[in-house]
């Protein structure tokens, strides 16, 4: 079984300063992705980035980039020079890689982004 | 990445009626998985559909309440029945690329009343 613990209900942050979004994971499975994803309040779910259990480079896209420690298992979210649009819910999601398999999601993290 | 249009985004529904929900993807995929989010809640697998066959529901999910279809490799529907106000939720859809990236529609915000 695959589980997604985000410890953190809410974080705050100014606007241009870095913040990082925390997520532990628990999989027996050897291969497997991390996601995460930004959900603001129109509900829509918007994919941020994914990492793979074998790739050797934590995965960048623009200004987020994964913090991934597999002897850890966690897959923190780092997000830099943050903008007021990054205020939102955010899931940190994993999958198995064999064959096609559910995603298995963490509680979430509300994000305020301040002036 | 998959462009994917879900309709209707929301909509306020009698208690006792049904809804059906589309979702349709710009490219032919092979699953398509619908999840359920209720409010404050994160999100939880409803049932994954193959096309050409049934979908496979999760635990504590029945066919009769979630009928789907799954006519072809580019579309879906999912009908949420005999609605009550616990059935108030989010609904999404979402399509993977094997071992990479999984995209979801838009969402379909229902109201039970």
């Amino acid at each position: 079984a695959q589980k997604i613990t985000q410890t953190q209900p809410g974080m705050f942050v100014q606007e241009k300063e870095a913040v990082t979004l925390d997520c532990t994971y628990d999989t027996s499975d050897q291969s497997y992705g991390l996601f995460w994803y930004k959900q603001p309040s129109s509900g829509e779910m918007i994919f941020l980035i994914y990492q793979g259990s074998y790739d050797e480079q934590n995965a960048t896209e623009g200004r987020y980039s994964l913090n991934f420690q597999k002897a850890r298992k966690s897959a923190n979210l780092v997000i830099s020079a943050s903008q007021l649009g990054d205020s939102a819910m955010y899931f940190c999601a994993m999958r198995g890689n064999t064959g096609f398999q559910k995603l298995v999601f963490g509680t979430g993290t509300r994000l305020l982004v301040s002036p | 990445s998959a462009v994917i249009s879900q309709k209707p985004s929301r909509d306020i529904c009698q208690r006792g009626t049904s809804l059906t929900i589309q979702c349709q993807v710009d490219s032919q995929v092979t699953m398509m998985f619908w999840y359920r989010q209720q409010p404050g809640q994160s999100l939880t697998l409803i049932a994954t559909a193959n096309q050409g066959s049934e979908a496979t529901y999760e635990s504590g999910f029945v066919i009769d309440k979630f009928p789907i279809s799954r006519p072809n490799l580019t579309f879906s529907t999912l009908t949420v029945s005999n609605m009550s106000p616990e059935d108030s939720s989010i609904y999404l859809c979402s399509v993977e690329d094997l071992n990479t990236e999984a995209f979801f529609g838009q969402g379909t915000r229902l109201t039970v009343v």
